[in-house]
């Protein structure tokens, strides 16, 4: 069963409108990451937060921002889509340090019409 | 910074066949954490296996395995016995042990044909 948890799973909107992209993670982790995916392609990292109150850029430029205000919750907003926002986006957290890996959400599909 | 580089965008297999994924990486770090991630259509990503690069013995999990070397900066991934469930987009990654941020590859699509 996931632990992390990503909503809506598909999402259709029309140019102009504000989203928000929810993620959440029951397993306490303080790394949180948002990633930008065309189906099959690689994955660029777009936002990260390594705590509550922490938000930084990744190395793809992006028009949304996050928020970090609980541990457990790391929303992406996107202001005004628009077409080209149309792409995957996947959650992900990880604990801090060692050998461990990234829990994935399911990710959201948007398509910005 | 950390690169990571999948040579094969794509590889074929035949089901019950033995297929091998390439990656290699570069770093000038000694301490650091390797992973394979599978993604399956339209599907979750999740963690196949890992490495540590202080321990010279390669990862098993089942019918997936590695081939760590070090001197190299080489880590393949062995899928034995391949099944139909098997057909994946799957990312190698980098893990720094001191930066701590996760690099991936661009990705290989194993098609397994039945």
């Amino acid at each position: 069963e996931a632990d992390i948890y990503q909503t809506p799973r598909y999402l259709v909107i029309g140019t102009g409108k504000k989203i928000t992209l929810e993620c959440s993670q029951t397993m306490g982790h303080d790394k949180m990451y948002w990633y930008q995916q065309d189906p099959g392609m690689e994955l660029h990292l777009i936002h990260y937060s390594y705590g509550v109150n922490s938000t930084e850029k990744g190395d793809l430029s992006s028009e949304s921002t996050v928020s970090r205000i609980r541990t457990e919750h790391f929303p992406l907003t996107l202001e005004s889509a628009r077409p080209s926002h149309t792409s995957q986006y996947l959650c992900a957290s990880s604990k801090y340090g060692g050998p461990y890996g990234y829990t994935f959400g399911s990710g959201t599909r948007l398509t910005v019409v | 910074a950390q690169t990571v580089t999948q040579s094969q965008p794509e590889m074929s297999v035949q089901e019950a066949e033995t297929v091998t994924l390439s990656c290699t990486y570069d770093t000038s770090e000694s301490d650091y954490y390797l992973f394979w991630y599978k993604q399956p259509p339209s599907r979750q990503m999740i963690l196949v296996i890992r490495q540590e690069a202080y321990k010279q013995q390669n990862a098993t999990e089942n019918r997936f395995s590695v081939n760590f070397q070090k001197a190299a900066k080489s880590f393949s991934l062995k899928i034995s016995d391949s099944q139909l469930g098997d057909a994946a987009m799957y990312f190698c990654a980098y893990r720094s042990a001191t930066v701590d941020d996760m690099r991936f590859g661009a990705g290989t699509r194993l098609t397994v044909k039945p």
